[in-house]
């Protein structure tokens, strides 16, 4: 098993430009996570998806979209990036609506110029 | 919605001592509350984990406490060694409201040899 996949890994972005974020999950996870991290900030819920066909926003959903594509995918856009959003993003799955492990991706370094 | 504080933010500890961290959360109804460690560029990862019903779990030189009347828990790490040197994030979760784990903002902990 995969666990949880994330792409890209790094991504340099300009002012204005848009971009997603992809997440797939291989353990038949019913609940996803986007946080994202920054230093002493800790990691901050984006937004999440408790099952297949519901998101939800998280502490800090401004500037992003989500898509709950299917059970195994969950992906994040950033419509018109900022110099804000300049962070570590993880994408996470866990069984039990949050309850649970969260497993986590291997995180995507994202520089907005 | 649910706010956690963690303490210290950064703690540096001889090898063979114990070290400890602590959070409190403000959400009375949060019943969940999990430990993870993140080494440097590195996703985190679940160390331990307790639940609402329980005061107290150990598991060999990791335990964790929680006072629920008091709203707080507590990581302890005993016989601390090189390789415990790494980030720790508390986190708390309810079953009301945002189902989804909110985070401390983490405490650096370097073990000196």
């Amino acid at each position: 098993n995969a666990g949880v996949t994330q792409n890209p890994k790094f991504q340099v972005l300009k002012t204005g430009q848009s971009m997603t974020l992809q997440c797939a999950q291989d353990m038949n996870h019913n609940s996803m996570y986007w946080y994202r991290q920054d230093p002493g900030m800790g990691l901050r819920l984006i937004y999440y998806s408790a099952s297949e066909g519901t998101t939800d926003k998280g502490e800090v959903p401004n500037g992003y979209n989500v898509s709950r594509l299917n059970k195994r995918e969950f992906s994040l856009r950033l419509e018109s990036a900022a110099p804000s959003q300049t962070s570590v993003y993880f994408c996470a799955s866990s069984t039990d609506r949050g309850a649970g492990e969260l497993f986590f991706g291997e995180g995507s370094r994202l520089t907005v110029l | 919605g649910e706010n956690v504080e963690q303490h210290p933010s950064t703690l540096s500890v001889q090898e063979g001592d114990s070290a400890v961290i602590k959070c409190t959360y403000s959400d009375s109804a949060s019943n969940y509350f999990p430990w993870y460690k993140q080494e440097l560029g590195k996703r985190p990862q679940l160390i331990i984990d307790i639940r609402s019903n329980v005061g107290e779990k150990k598991d060999q030189r990791i335990a964790v406490t929680l006072n629920k009347t008091a709203k707080h828990f507590s990581l302890h790490i005993t016989e601390t060694q090189p390789e415990d040197s790494a980030v720790y994030f508390c986190a708390a979760k309810g079953d009301t409201g945002r189902r989804a784990l909110t985070f401390g903002s983490g405490t650096r902990l370097q073990v000196q040899p």
